[in-house]
């Protein structure tokens, strides 16, 4: 069965400062990958997602992740976080032995102080 | 832009009660889903509909059942809403086909029972 861990609950950086989320996923295959984002009150919205070809993905709002098979990781960066990057972060994964059914992580929340 | 629209952003029902919740997108999608979201849990599937009259039990299905009549609307039933099923519920849809489609998702409903 697929699985995806995010180890960090909250994580709070300074603003301009350089981030990165851990995503780990269980599969055997090659799977889906997606990042989303949450603001609060909202819904959730893609940053990305990888599914073959470059293993450097880039989204939107400047964000990126980079989908390394050796480790099962999926970790999503921005070079200087902003204020308004504070949220929820979800990484997902998606595979044929799941009916391609998305499965969610646990979410990490993202805290930035000024 | 897809759009999923939920009927109620906040619903506050009695422990017994039947509660609807619904949810309509605007894209043609065959794939629906509703997720639930607890803090720490992150989100966790309900019931998902491949197409019209279609719909498969999730990873939490007790307690819950759903309809999709049209290919437009997927609504979720509370037969009889308990304390524990207070929580965030978000509906989401994609296009059919290869597990690469992201999910579009609408605000979420804010469910209270009391």
């Amino acid at each position: 069965a697929q699985s995806v861990t995010q180890p960090d609950i909250h994580i709070t950086v300074s603003e301009g400062a350089s981030l990165e989320l851990r995503c780990n996923y269980s599969y055997g295959a090659t799977p889906y990958l997606f990042w989303y984002v949450q603001s609060p009150g909202q819904g959730l919205q893609l940053l990305l997602k990888y599914f073959s070809g470059d293993t450097l993905v880039q989204g939107i709002k400047g964000f990126e992740a980079e989908f390394k098979r050796s480790q099962s990781s999926f970790n999503l960066r921005k070079p200087s976080v902003h204020w308004s990057d504070a949220a929820e972060y979800f990484c997902a994964v998606g595979a044929e032995g799941g009916s391609y059914i998305p499965t969610f992580g646990r979410g990490t929340s993202l805290i930035v102080h000024p | 832009d897809v759009k999923v629209t939920q009927s109620s952003r906040y619903l506050v029902k009695r422990t017994g009660e039947k509660v609807f919740l619904e949810c309509v997108q605007d894209m043609d999608h065959e794939n629906m889903f509703w997720y639930r979201q607890d803090p720490g849990l992150g989100l966790r599937l309900i019931y998902f509909s491949y197409d019209v009259k279609m719909k498969e039990k999730g990873d939490i299905p007790e307690g819950y059942s759903v309809s999709r009549e049209k290919k437009e609307r997927f609504s979720l039933i509370l037969e009889s809403a308990s304390t524990n099923q207070t929580s965030m519920y978000l509906c989401a849809s994609r296009s059919a086909g290869v597990g690469n489609s992201p999910l579009h998702f609408g605000n979420g409903t804010r469910l209270t029972v009391t």
